[in-house]
């Protein structure tokens, strides 16, 4: 099962604004309203940023925010702070039941 | 406080078994889909199973079926994943993770809550 296609790295200053793109294929992030994205740090668990393509679990900041064209998935961070340096991975369900994670993404805040 | 603790991990050798377990606490245990996720070593996420609130609904990972089973026990609040032919590319970290939005397996809503996550070594 391959994984869906996410940048290896993005970087931004404080301030900035990012975009991680996340892409699959008719057969899963084309074809399912169940997207998500998750923030994982060093040592640490995963943590649900966006569900559902755009919705924002209780408790996640309003920076983040995410949308989806097509076949991709794209997580936007807006202005961009030291603590959202991390790793994110997108996922997707997949025809067949099955679940797939992106390669994931490492953002470094400059 | 929802909280989810697995354990079971270990060193086994290639062809193997071993049982993880997932303990959950907080929340009403039956009423939510489960699935186990794991990393290998310096390596992004990958799915490994799930299933459904009342546990009759199970799905697997292609690089997992026939090999590992995913189970869960509401008498003990307890998520398990049985794992056997362990094989070398099965070393990793493993994560227990509830999904947010009801008892459907592979529903939406994402995974909301996760455990430290217990690690597996395969290896002679």
């Amino acid at each position: 099962q391959s994984a869906l296609t996410q940048p290896a790295s993005v970087s931004g200053s404080p301030g900035q604004s990012i975009t991680i793109s996340c892409t699959g294929t008719s057969s899963d992030v084309g074809a399912s309203n169940y997207v998500s994205w998750y923030q994982q740090r060093p040592g640490k668990a995963p943590k649900l940023m966006i569900y559902d393509v755009s919705n924002r679990p209780s408790g996640v900041s309003d920076r983040f925010s995410a949308s989806k064209s097509g076949n991709t998935a794209s997580l936007t961070i807006s202005g961009l702070q030291a603590e959202d340096e991390a790793d994110y991975y997108c996922s997707s369900h997949r025809s067949g039941n099955t679940l797939v994670f992106g390669g994931g993404t490492k953002l470094t805040v400059l | 406080e929802v909280q989810l603790l697995e354990s079971g991990g270990g060193l086994v050798q290639p062809g193997g078994s071993l049982r993880l377990s997932c303990a959950a606490s907080g929340f009403t245990f039956s009423s939510f889909a489960m699935s186990w996720v794991r990393q290998a070593p310096g390596k992004g996420l990958e799915w490994v199973s799930a299933i459904s609130g009342g546990g009759v609904s199970t799905y697997y990972a292609d690089s997992v079926r026939g090999r590992f089973t995913i189970s869960r026990d509401k008498s003990k609040n307890t998520l398990y994943l049985q794992m056997n032919s362990l094989r070398d590319d099965d070393t990793a970290v493993y994560y227990c993770a509830r999904r947010s939005r009801g008892a459907v397996a592979l529903g939406g809503g994402g995974m909301d809550v996760w455990g430290q996550g217990t690690t597996v070594t395969v290896s002679s």
